[in-house]
């Protein structure tokens, strides 16, 4: 399944700078996009999302940004901190009136350096 | 903050042997959901659950798979004759709707290794 795809499995910055996530989709029925974030031994901690009535969500540290004709999205987090060294996926749901099961793309683990 | 709770942490199986994987939903939640992520791999959709029946199952849940919320807290995720190819972390999720922007909340997994 290719719907999702994140095609930078790692990302390293300094703490302070800024990390950009990316993240691209196929189905263009997608309406709905969210970021996770998750460390090691833990399950994915919903983070932000955006609609794609929109092309930006801002939410203090992290904003994403949604590109429709790109079919492209991404993540940033600025100031960059220690503690957001964590897997982050972007994930879609196909909403149907019983549930959205979500798409996830394969992850990109994100480490800052102090 | 509420939370999504999973037990066992870890579960250790012979091949051929059933399993049960538990999980407790948010308590005002009324959606659950099954992912599993293999070693290496993305994390994939197995089964959601609404009003005490499945509402949706991918490919991967086959007969061997099953679920149940057998009272109003539990909900639980069966694999009746074990494959070692069913190693994974499992992981439940729950939303208190079906909409895109009632996002899911998962709980930190089952580890689940077949021997």
């Amino acid at each position: 399944d290719q719907q999702v795809k994140q095609n930078s499995p790692s990302l390293s910055v300094q703490e302070g700078r800024i990390s950009i996530l990316n993240c691209d989709y196929t189905n263009s029925m997608f309406d709905y996009f969210l970021w996770y974030k998750k460390y090691p031994a833990e399950g994915p901690t919903f983070l932000i999302s955006i609609s794609s009535i929109k092309d930006k969500n801002e939410d203090g540290r992290f904003t994403v940004f949604l590109n429709k004709s790109a079919k492209h999205l991404s993540l940033h987090i600025v100031p960059s901190q220690p503690g957001d060294s964590a897997v982050y996926f972007c994930a879609a749901p196909r909403t149907e009136t019983s549930g959205s099961r979500l798409t996830f793309g394969e992850g990109t683990q994100l480490t800052v350096n102090p | 903050e509420p939370e999504v709770t999973q037990t066992p942490s870890h579960q250790v199986t012979q091949m051929g042997q059933e399993v049960i994987l538990r999980c407790v939903p948010i308590s005002n939640h009324l959606y659950f959901y099954w992912y599993r992520q293999i070693l290496g791999q993305k994390v994939e959709f197995l089964v959601s659950f609404y009003n005490n029946e499945i509402s949706e199952k991918s490919e991967i849940f086959d007969d061997q798979f099953s679920v149940e919320r057998p009272d109003g807290s539990n909900f639980t995720l069966k694999i009746r004759s074990t494959k070692l190819e069913d190693s994974a972390m499992y992981f439940c999720a729950s939303s208190p709707g079906p909409l895109s922007n009632q996002p899911q909340h998962f709980g930190d997994g089952t580890r689940l290794s077949i021997l």
